[in-house]
């Protein structure tokens, strides 16, 4: 069963607008999520994470938002580049502290 | 600096047959993970390695799967009678861990299997 789950295969933005990616989770002992970037032919590669007893992390262009209440978090890009296109995979952490739940990945495509 | 590699990056092979993937990770990372990722699919935990403590492998699907990590470092991922479904893209990770909490894990370009 997909414990994590983002509903949306892909989303297309113009350059210098806001990209949302959103993920919903639906085991309420998953305490710490993360984001992943991918592109094509190459591994994921961690962008940001963030903390359950937290609801928002910022780093730079690149903001996620955690509704705890909700089982639901949010990555935020502003604003967005060409250079941001690639598949973006939420993912949460459960009990063992180490393996990765990820959702399907939202394949992100910014527009000159 | 030196990622996580992985051979081969594609591999073709015929229904029933065994093969061996490995993953070299960074120097220094005791922890090790595999992952794979089928067609429409997230990434699916498989198997965790750290250090000289027995290894996790509550994420492989069938005892057709094995792995193995020599000497703390190179892991080998072993699929007998390869079936169908078990065509999808088997990723590598590593990291440090030294301790509680998470560490940031760092993916190999894959290997791509394809069970014809």
């Amino acid at each position: 069963d997909q414990q994590v789950k983002q509903n949306s295969p892909s989303l297309s933005v113009q350059e210098g607008r806001i990209s949302i990616l959103n993920c919903d989770y639906t085991n309420s002992m998953f305490d710490y999520f993360l984001w992943y970037k991918k592109y094509p032919a190459e591994g994921p590669t961690f962008l940001i994470s963030i903390s359950s007893i937290k609801d928002k992390n910022e780093d730079g262009r690149f903001t996620v938002f955690l509704n705890k209440s909700a089982k639901h978090l949010s990555l935020h890009i502003v604003p967005s580049q060409p250079g941001d296109s690639a598949v973006y995979f939420c993912a949460a952490l459960g009990n063992s502290g180490y393996a990765l739940n990820f959702g399907k990945g939202t394949s992100l495509l910014v527009t000159p | 600096g030196a990622g996580v590699s992985q051979s081969p990056s594609n591999k073709v092979t015929e229904k029933g047959k065994d093969v061996e993937l490995r993953c070299d990770p960074i120097s220094g990372h005791t922890a090790l993970y595999w992952y794979r990722q089928s067609l429409g699919q997230g990434l699916e935990f498989l198997i965790y390695f750290q250090g000289n403590s027995a290894p996790d492998k509550s994420g492989l699907p069938s005892d057709r799967f094995s792995a193995e990590r020599t000497g703390g470092s190179v892991s080998t991922l072993t699929i007998q009678r390869t079936q169908q479904e078990d065509s999808a893209v088997y990723l590598c990770a590593s990291s440090l861990r030294t301790g509680d909490g998470f560490y940031e894990q760092y993916f190999g370009p894959g290997t791509r299997l394809t069970v014809t």
